[in-house]
């Protein structure tokens, strides 16, 4: 099983609204990401958890907050965000931590598309 | 950040041709990763590949880690028209936690 699971696959908010972006994966990886992929474009790195440490934070702006309650679930929290925050955000995992041994292929989710109105 | 050079941008094929692309780094990566992306979809890994020289096949797909550790290249073989999507390479740093991606290869296959 290499699922990542991402909820919801479709998001509309207001600028004013607080939303949050779920993913899962059940592969016992130990790292999990957040990239934000604008259209045409690769995806870009936000957020790295190590061992649900938050190990990399790529200068994302405050209003997107990312928690990792336990080593299968990673969230990312949304708030008073901008119209041109509007983009596909992809989840990934992969086995091998920071400075970890293992595997390093890095799975993604199907993404979440979001569109701030 | 590191950045990776992958070409050509776009490619325009007749179905049953081989098609090559490749990715260049200023930068050393212990792991290159090719991925195929649909649209409106999450990236799907292709081939990994974790050590300078390695060659490795996937069904029609071919890929080598560059000797230099700085290069990689993807090849599909007589291609069809699910082939179809935007292929990126990925370098994975040392430390494992960071995963830079190439600019992406356009392909679209005529039948």
């Amino acid at each position: 099983d290499t699922e990542v699971t991402q909820t919801p696959k479709h998001l509309v908010m207001g600028m004013t609204n607080k939303k949050s972006l779920k993913c899962e994966q059940h592969m016992g990886h130990r790292a999990m990401y957040w990239y934000k992929q604008k259209a045409k474009k690769p995806p870009e790195l936000m957020f790295v958890y190590s061992y649900e440490k938050l190990s990399i934070n790529e200068s994302v702006p405050s209003r997107f907050s990312p928690e990792c309650p336990n080593s299968s679930l990673l969230n990312l929290h949304l708030h008073a965000l901008q119209p041109e925050d509007s983009a596909l955000y992809l989840c990934a995992s992969s086995q091998r931590g920071v400075w970890g041994f293992g595997d390093t292929e890095a799975f993604f989710g199907q993404g979440t598309r979001l569109t701030v109105v | 950040g590191q950045q990776l050079n992958q070409s050509p941008q776009s490619m325009f094929i007749q179905e049953g041709e081989d098609v090559s692309m490749n990715c260049t780094s200023s930068s050393i990566f212990n792991t290159w990763l090719w991925y195929k992306q649909d649209p409106g979809e999450g990236p799907v890994l292709l081939i990994a590949l974790y050590k300078a020289g390695e060659l490795t096949s996937n069904g029609r797909l071919t890929a080598q880690f560059g000797i230099t550790r700085k290069d990689s290249f993807l090849n599909i073989s007589a291609s069809i028209p699910s082939d179809v999507g935007i292929y990126f390479c990925a370098g994975l740093n040392n430390a494992g936690n960071m995963l830079t991606f190439g600019g992406g290869t356009r392909l679209m296959v005529k039948p």
